[in-house]
């Protein structure tokens, strides 16, 4: 089946210390889409990748960074984990025929911790 | 920019029961979906619809786009629909899909 696949499902991290998590997808999607959901609310975009193209919001931290190599996988590293970063990382893909009428497709998630 | 709003924000049903959670948006939207997170985190599309009508099994919803609001029904609940609800909308001078905070559902056997 056609899917959006997050490794780890659980990434525990120290303060500080570089994390990266990974998206893939084999949908052939070609925008890519980071969301970071805190408890009990809602999600919210760090930013989105439009073939190779980047697209950072503007109040996402530079702590933040993202890379997608090829159409399949994009990674999102947390250079510097602060306690505040602990929360449910959500990667969505859609087709890109036109964002507004895409329809996001999310993966499992990764939920991080950080001590 | 957009607000969306969900209504209840809390929602304690019996199995079996119906309900009906609503979407209110501020400005003219090209997108619109409903999403089921459920207990494990997991965001799962349950429609894309910026107008009009659809219905999948015990689910339907409806928008009317001229009023601004959207409406999510679930019928005969089951335990399995427990978790949060999300609706999304995509405005056309936008960038990007901004969410409702959520309605959280809990379906007791």
């Amino acid at each position: 089946d056609a899917m959006v696949i997050q490794n780890p499902r659980y990434q525990v991290t120290q303060f500080g210390k570089p994390v990266t998590l990974s998206c893939s997808q084999t949908l052939n999607h070609n925008v890519m889409y980071w969301y970071q959901q805190k408890s009990s609310q809602a999600p919210k975009l760090l930013f989105h990748y439009y073939d190779k193209d980047f697209n950072n919001e503007a109040d996402t931290p530079d702590n933040f960074q993202s890379r997608r190599p090829n159409t399949s996988f994009c990674f999102l590293d947390i250079r510097s984990p602060g306690l505040g970063d602990a929360a449910m990382y959500l990667c969505a893909t859609s087709r890109g025929v036109g964002l507004a009428q895409d329809t996001q497709y999310f993966g499992p998630g990764t939920r991080l911790l950080v001590l | 920019g957009i607000q969306v709003e969900q209504s209840p924000p809390d929602l304690i049903l019996q199995e079996g029961a119906n309900s009906t959670l609503r979407c209110n948006f501020s400005d003219s939207v090209n997108n619109l979906q409903w999403f089921h997170q459920n207990p494990w985190g997991q965001l799962i599309n349950l429609f894309y619809i910026p107008s009009g009508t659809k219905q999948n099994g015990r689910l339907s919803a409806t928008t009317v786009a001229t009023e601004r609001y959207s409406l999510l029904y679930i019928s005969s609940s089951q335990t399995t629909d427990s978790g949060v609800y999300f609706c999304a909308v995509f405005i056309s001078s936008g960038s990007r899909l901004t969410f409702g905070e959520g309605t959280q559902l809990t379906v007791n056997p």
